[in-house]
């Protein structure tokens, strides 16, 4: 079992840039979601999908932001124009469809905007 | 909508020490119940869980038990170790199987 995997660990841009995430779930899930997390707080919804399917989105999820899992299995997460209160832990999940199934953490990229 | 409160920490406790770390929930319907740990340095882990009223979750000798008349999901653990130093999160799973956490409470024990 290798685990969700997040790519980059951290990422530092300046104000305005884009900037992209990547996460790989565990092979055979076919769930996966997006959090974020700033200091002090629990993870907040943002995303998921099933298979490639994107089925729900917060309303913290702006129009700035957009994610993707082209063939149901690695999703990206694409932030536009950045702005400071962008900064945060991103976590991306996943897991089986099956009822009460456990979602499956990764490390998280943290996003530091200058 | 759904929401997750959990005691502030942190919570400061030497080792052999007995832990309580209370949740409560509101929720529309029928949700699942979780504690989610996060030790220094990594990523988020499941603890334990428990699906329906009355269900006991388990593991590593932490406990928490799904009380649908108060609304409630406490953490505990009978005998703490420096080990088990980490932020807890409470989270509930609605019907789309979303998490909505709690804002985690820090333990810290002491030899």
């Amino acid at each position: 079992d290798t685990g969700v995997s997040q790519d980059p660990r951290h990422k530092i841009t300046k104000r305005g840039q884009n900037v992209t995430f990547r996460c790989d779930p565990i092979s055979e899930h076919n769930r996966l979601y997006w959090y974020r997390q700033t200091l002090g707080q629990g993870p907040e919804f943002l995303t998921y999908f099933q298979n490639e399917a994107q089925l729900e989105k917060s309303r913290l999820l702006s129009d700035r932001f957009s994610a993707e899992r082209p063939k149901g299995s690695f999703s990206t997460l694409e932030i536009q124009r950045t702005e400071q209160g962008d900064s945060a832990m991103y976590l991306c999940a996943s897991s089986l469809s099956s009822d009460n199934q456990p979602q499956h953490f990764g490390d998280g990229t943290r996003l530091s905007i200058l | 909508g759904d929401s997750v409160t959990q005691m502030e920490g942190p919570v400061t406790l030497s080792e052999e020490a007995f832990l309580t770390i209370n949740c409560t929930y509101t929720a529309t319907g029928y949700p699942s119940l979780f504690w989610y740990v996060q030790y220094p340095g990594e990523g988020l882990q499941l603890l334990l869980k428990a699906t329906k009223a009355d269900d006991k979750g388990s593991n590593k000798g932490f406990e928490a038990t799904y009380r649908k008349e108060t609304t409630s999901f406490h953490l505990e653990k009978g005998s703490v170790q420096v080990s088990d130093s980490a932020v807890y999160f409470c989270a509930l799973s609605d019907n789309t199987d979303k998490l909505i956490f709690g804002t985690g409470t820090r333990l810290q024990v002491f030899p």
